[in-house]
Parts: structure tokens; sequence; C-alpha cells
């Protein structure tokens, strides 16, 4: 009973490096999402893919890239990492029946 | 732009006590509105859903209300315990769009 699966869990970079965030969802879903978190600024939408294929901007786009590589996997990439990308990075996918959105454990990145 | 509020942001209770969490919306055209929460270190668990329709939700010692004329939801806890401690996050749903969250609110039972 997996859910949403992230990789890694922990990361540390330099800055201007590059590196890709793993999402995978065992539930069907159509949708899918990436967020931040840090503190003080709640939840930020980064991301999302509404169906396999189609991906959008959220709040706060510039500085990511992502892929919608299959309807189970939905990949979020910083191409030139900056110490402002340093945040708690969430996978979401959500039950398109019920609404009902299911989060991921969560990657902790930190740009140096 | 539905924008999503909780307050307090932070609340401290002794055990026992039940406690009532606040959250409150913008724009009251919602389909559901989703409560988590949050562990420190922690990804976000779904608590309660409670979809448009409804007025209610409960999950044992969690009942969730909903009403949307007003745009407030309260998510209250009965006989507080010290591992309800948690950061308890509101989200609205208003169709195809993304879920709008609330910043949460920080509670913590004392033992």
């Amino acid at each position: 009973n997996a859910g949403v699966t992230q990789t890694p869990k922990f990361q540390v970079l330099k800055t201007g490096q590059s590196m890709t965030l793993q999402c995978a969802q065992d539930m069907n879903h159509n949708s899918m999402y990436w967020y931040r978190q840090d503190p003080g600024m709640g939840l930020r939408l980064i991301y999302y893919s509404a169906s396999e294929g189609t991906t959008d901007k959220g709040e706060v786009p510039n500085g990511y890239n992502v892929s919608r590589l299959n309807k189970r996997e939905f990949s979020l990439r910083l191409e030139s990492a900056a110490p402002s990308q340093t945040s708690v990075y969430f996978c979401a996918s959500r039950d398109v029946w019920t609404g009902e959105l299911f989060f991921g454990e969560g990657s902790r990145l930190t740009v140096l | 732009k539905q924008e999503v509020t909780q307050i307090p942001a932070a609340l401290s209770v002794p055990e026992g006590e039940n406690l009532v969490l606040n959250c409150s919306f913008t724009d009251s055209a919602i389909y559901n509105l989703q409560w988590f929460r949050q562990d420190p270190g922690k990804g976000l668990t779904s608590l309660l859903l409670i979809q448009s329709s409804q007025r209610e939700q409960t999950s044992g010692r969690l009942n969730a209300s909903l009403d949307k004329s007003s745009g407030r939801s309260t998510l209250y806890i009965a006989a507080s315990q010290p591992g309800d401690s948690a950061t308890y996050l509101c989200a609205v749903n208003s169709g195809n769009t993304p879920l709008v969250f609330g910043k949460g609110t920080r509670l913590s039972v004392i033992a």
C-alpha cells in the first residue's frame, strides 16, 4: 500500500548543480502536483499535471521544470540550483472522483 | 481568487480539553474541503474530506463541519491527547483547479 512515493528523501546540492526529484503513485490518479513548503510561507504549488501528457505552472514555477513521464510518474527538475530553492518538496496526487489529495513523505533539499 | 485563512496560527491546550480549529475561505463556490495533519518533518496526512453537499464528517474523536454560505469550516477535536500535537491544515477544492491551502494551525497538547 505505497500511495505516493518520493525519492530522494534528502539531498544536498551546490549552487549551479542540477537534480531531479522523482515521484510515483500507485492509485491510478490522473492529477499530480509538486509543492514546496517553507517556514512562514505555507505550501506553494510549483507545477501540476491534470492528466498524462499535460503540465501547468503553479504559483512559483521559476527555476523548475517538470515531466509527466506516464500516468504513475511526475518528476521535478532543478536545472541550476540556487540557495533560494532550499526547501521541503512534496509530491501529491488527487482522486478525481472524491477530490481527495494524497501526499508523499517529502524530499528535503539543501542548496549551499 | 480563493484565499484560505486559519486562525490561530498556534494553539496550546492542556490534555483532555475539547478544542476547535478554524478555517475560513473567501469564495463559497467550492467542491469540497479537506483537513490534513502534519507531524514535524513528515508529509501531510488526510484526516477528513467534506463534500460541498455535506455539513459534517466524523472520524473517531475528530469532527469537521462545513458552512459554505459563511465560508467557514471547523475541526473539532474531543478529549485532546499529547499525540494530537501537530500542525493542522485545511485546503479548499474549487473544481479542476489545484487545492488552495491555509498556512495551518500548530497545536500543542500539554500533558
